[in-house]
């Protein structure tokens, strides 16, 4: 059974400060893996999508890794920003095609302090 | 686009109430997901719909829920009878092919 863990449960920073946020899982047999943000009392909204071949994806001051052998990506966000504030979660595609399930992590509950 | 739109925001109840939440995809999208979310168990995927057709209803937790796609453009998630437990945050998505899922604002339901 896959299960995806994020760690920490929640961080807070300075502003300006370079984060990593974590996410591990446990069947290295995925499709892709896909971070999203939540705010709050909002729905996902996606953030980067990487393929099971790919290593690395960027979008602006955001870097998703993957590492699917040792079951582990992170989300890497340069220069923190106020409105960086928010809950960023993980999900695996389980499977060899997109058509399997998004697994969800609890998330990482960030907050970037001015 | 307007984004998928999901009704009502917000949904208080009595327990042994029937629910019924609704859900408009992007238009386009072949695919159409209902989520719950709550603090103990976070998210999890109920149900998902690929062209009008249920493909995985393996995540509806009992007999009491139940979900519909009549057409492209319409999603119901039912739950009747309502119970305390089932609240949470129910979110519906849509997506292109099972890529990019494109999530709604969300309905918090609250079952007393």
């Amino acid at each position: 059974k896959q299960e995806v863990t994020q760690i920490p449960a929640a961080l807070s920073v300075p502003e300006g400060e370079n984060l990593v946020l974590n996410c591990s899982f446990t069947d290295s047999a995925i499709y892709n893996l896909q971070w999203f943000r939540q705010d709050p009392g909002k729905g996902l909204t996606s953030l980067l999508l990487i393929q099971s071949s790919q290593r690395e994806q960027t979008s602006g001051r955001l870097n998703a890794s993957l590492d699917k052998s040792s079951g582990r990506s992170t989300l890497y966000i340069a220069a923190s920003q106020p409105g960086d504030s928010a809950t960023y979660l993980c999900a695996v595609r389980r499977g060899s095609s997109n058509t399997g399930k998004l697994i969800f992590g609890q998330g990482t509950t960030l907050q970037v302090k001015p | 686009d307007a984004g998928v739109i999901q009704s009502p925001r917000h949904e208080v109840t009595e327990m042994g109430q029937e629910v019924t939440l609704r859900c408009k995809p992007i238009s386009g999208h072949d695919y159409l997901f209902w989520y719950r979310q709550t603090m103990m168990r976070g998210l999890e995927l109920l149900i998902y719909f690929n062209n009008n057709v249920p493909i995985d209803d393996s995540g509806m937790p009992e007999d009491r829920f139940s979900a519909k796609m009549p057409n492209a453009s319409f999603s119901t998630l039912k739950i009747q009878p309502s119970e305390p437990r089932d609240s949470a945050v129910y979110f519906c998505a849509s997506s292109r092919s099972q890529e990019t899922q494109y999530f709604g604002p969300g309905t918090r339901l609250l079952v007393l």
